[in-house]
């Protein structure tokens, strides 16, 4: 079986220009993560959704960030402008019926130039 | 607010030796979740722990749960290069997860 699809799987931009980030989850889950990992911060969940409903949205950074998951197979999340300082890998991840265990994607590393 | 701590930051060992890991919080643990992650990769999960005092073994990796479910320590014995990666704990809440900022382990050959 698929596990979480992200792509793209790297990205590199130019400061101000606007990233769109993808994500499949495994099928059958009903909840999706959007998570961001640096050295400084470690891994941040940025929002979460349960039956394509955004819940808790309290980690997106600033209104610069957006996400929405239209179905139940996908989702994305977009910045626009972007920022060097957005530069991170970003994971999304999947779970079943809001339980312990998260499937996690492979991640986008996106480097703002 | 950083609501899980773990330590050490950074471990280097050599191939065959023993360590410990640690995960700690002022606050209690309804259950608490151990990822490894490789490089390039996502986290992988490895266990959950639930009950105070428990103790669960994965091969060579053996996880405790504090009694008062405040902390929680992986132990690998006999570690190999395949282990090398970033260990993370996990608290759950609701569905949402909280994440330590983990343990970068290094096993040389």
């Amino acid at each position: 079986d698929a596990g979480v699809i992200q792509s793209p799987r790297h990205e590199v931009t130019e400061m101000g220009q606007e990233v769109t980030l993808r994500c499949k989850p495994i099928s059958g889950h009903d909840y999706l993560f959007w998570y961001r990992q640096t050295m400084m911060r470690g891994l941040e969940l940025l929002i979460y959704f349960n039956n394509n409903v955004p819940i808790d949205d309290s980690g997106m950074p600033e209104d610069r960030f957006s996400a929405k998951m239209p179905n139940a197979s996908f989702s994305t999340l977009k910045i626009q402008p972007s920022e060097p300082r957005d530069s991170a890998v970003y994971f999304c991840a999947s779970s079943a019926g809001g339980g312990n265990e998260q499937f996690f994607g492979p991640g986008t590393r996106l480097t703002v130039l | 607010t950083q609501l899980l701590e773990q330590s050490p930051q950074f471990l280097s060992i050599q191939e065959g030796e023993n360590l410990t890991v640690y995960c700690n919080s002022s606050s209690v643990f309804s259950s608490l979740q151990w990822y490894r992650q490789e490089p390039g990769e996502g986290p992988v999960l490895l266990v959950t722990v639930v009950t105070g005092g428990e103790v669960k073994k994965l091969k060579r990796l053996t996880f405790q749960f504090g009694d008062a479910r405040k902390d929680s320590s992986l132990h690998i014995t006999a570690a190999q290069p395949g282990d090398t990666g970033l260990y993370l704990c996990a608290r759950s809440t609701a569905g949402k997860s909280t994440f330590g900022d983990g343990t970068t382990l290094t096993v040389k050959p």
